[in-house]
């Protein structure tokens, strides 16, 4: 599969823990994206990369969220002491640097926060 | 103002019906823009690109109006199959932030 690969699909976790997702993107992409979704809306921007540089974060990304893209390749978000509003569908997608730009998701990960 | 809007729906339209949604965005700056297919409880999967003169594949076409900063997408023949919820995307410069509209329901109905 030459997709966007994410994992893990789901995690359930604690109030107060900390939680550690992966993004694989499409090989020859060099920009990959963070978005989150909420039941009912659109994704929301977190966060952006152009190979290893991360050029753009959003307000919503607080301070207990942090990405990494170490390589240039894969990528990591981390939440740190999470809350039940961070209970989401986290949504990463890469896109290549010709073209129009367009954006491929992953599967996405889905975290519920009890 | 959000930057991107859509009529959230949902829109239930029979089968072989022609229905057509709008995409409203503020950012004037805006320079590619893309209609997004996301079925229920998985990841949104790129339906069209959107080009200035409007293009059309199959049974989808869509349409921009920079003047009125809209775009548009128009489904002929509705099929059982194209009920989903479709999202348009906007970005103001090649590659960066895309800004997602809420998205708009589809219920195509036997």
């Amino acid at each position: 599969d030459t997709g966007v690969s994410q994992d893990p699909r789901h995690k359930i976790t604690k109030r107060g823990q900390n939680v550690t997702f992966r993004c694989d993107p499409i090989s020859e992409h060099n920009r990959l994206y963070w978005y989150r979704q909420t039941l009912g809306q659109g994704p929301e921007f977190l966060t952006y990369f152009q190979n290893e540089a991360q050029l753009e974060k959003s307000r919503l990304l607080s301070d207990r969220f942090s990405a990494e893209r170490p390589k240039g390749s894969f990528s990591t978000l981390e939440i740190q002491r999470t809350e039940q509003g961070d209970s989401a569908m986290y949504l990463c997608a890469s896109s290549p640097s010709g073209g129009v730009g367009e954006a491929f998701f992953g599967q996405g990960t889905r975290l519920t926060v009890v | 103002r959000k930057e991107v809007e859509q009529d959230p729906g949902p829109f239930n339209v029979p089968e072989g019906a022609t229905v057509a949604f709008n995409c409203t965005y503020s950012n004037s700056a805006s320079q590619s823009f893309f209609w997004y297919r996301q079925d229920c409880r998985k990841e949104p999967k790129l339906l069209m690109s959107v080009y200035s003169s409007g293009n059309e594949d199959g049974r989808f076409t869509a349409q921009l109006n920079r003047a009125s900063q809209y775009i548009s997408l128009l489904i002929r023949d509705s099929k059982l199959s194209d009920s989903a919820t479709y999202l348009c995307a906007v970005n103001a410069d090649y590659g960066q932030n895309f800004v997602f509209g809420p998205g708009t329901r589809l219920s195509v109905l036997p």
